[in-house]
């Protein structure tokens, strides 16, 4: 499959155990966030999202915390399970045209 | 899935030559985007579509140029293909952008490689 990211963070974990990803943003003006997965030789899949308005929202297993004041992102996933396996990247969004900016992800390793 | 296909899946070109890439969606979005995705790098932006025979230019526009004649098609063109345009090739689309929300929906890529 396609190859993401030679040189990306890693974590690894035990399946079953909680992750943490995180993610630094760059702009303070953004006010959209979102998380993607992506597989081996598949596109990003989108994940869950938060606007600026919020400090955390949460999804099926997938928790988004958003510190504003230190433009920091975090996505925590409840129970890893071996199908988490994957990268993880944060995009953010703001401005005229609302276009979204990459960060360059952390892959997510589980183990048996 | 969201609807969104892209062909070819794979492509092997060589210097030089003119390579298209199409993407096809079935959602009726207004927005459409074409990035590339490098190892070392996030997916970065090469042009976006906001509508029919509207379209802009992103982050890393040079040596593309695009095209949308209706909703669903948006297509990518390398004129001249060289080798520092080998990477995978990723459509996106949005339904919106406004309020700074911007939820964007993956095509499967294309991996392209030039010789």
């Amino acid at each position: 499959g396609e190859s993401v990211g030679l040189h990306l963070p890693t974590l690894s974990v035990q399946e079953g155990d909680n992750s943490i990803i995180n993610c630094a943003y760059s702009n303070s003006a953004s006010d959209y966030f979102i998380w993607y997965k992506q597989e081996s030789g598949k596109g990003p899949q989108f994940i869950i999202d938060i606007r600026s308005n919020m400090d955390k929202r949460q999804g099926q297993r997938v928790t988004v915390l958003l510190n504003k004041t230190v433009k920091h992102l975090s996505l925590q996933i409840a129970a890893t399970q071996p199908g988490d396996s994957a990268v993880y990247f944060c995009a953010e969004s703001g401005g005229s045209q609302g276009n979204l900016i990459f960060g360059k992800g952390t892959k997510l390793s589980v183990k048996p | 899935d969201a609807g969104i296909t892209q062909s070819p899946r794979h492509k092997v070109t060589e210097t030089g030559t003119p390579v298209t890439l199409r993407c096809h969606q079935t959602e009726n979005h207004r927005y459409m985007y074409w990035y590339r995705q490098d190892p070392g790098h996030g997916l970065r932006l090469i042009h976006y579509s906001y509508g029919v025979k509207d379209t802009d230019k992103g982050e890393v526009s040079d040596g593309y140029s695009v095209s949308r004649s209706k909703t669903e098609d948006f297509l990518l063109t390398l004129e001249s293909a060289t080798s520092s345009q080998t990477s995978v090739y990723f459509c996106a689309i949005s339904l919106e952008t406004s309020g700074g929300y911007n939820e964007q929906f993956f095509g499967p890529g294309t991996r392209l490689t030039v010789l």
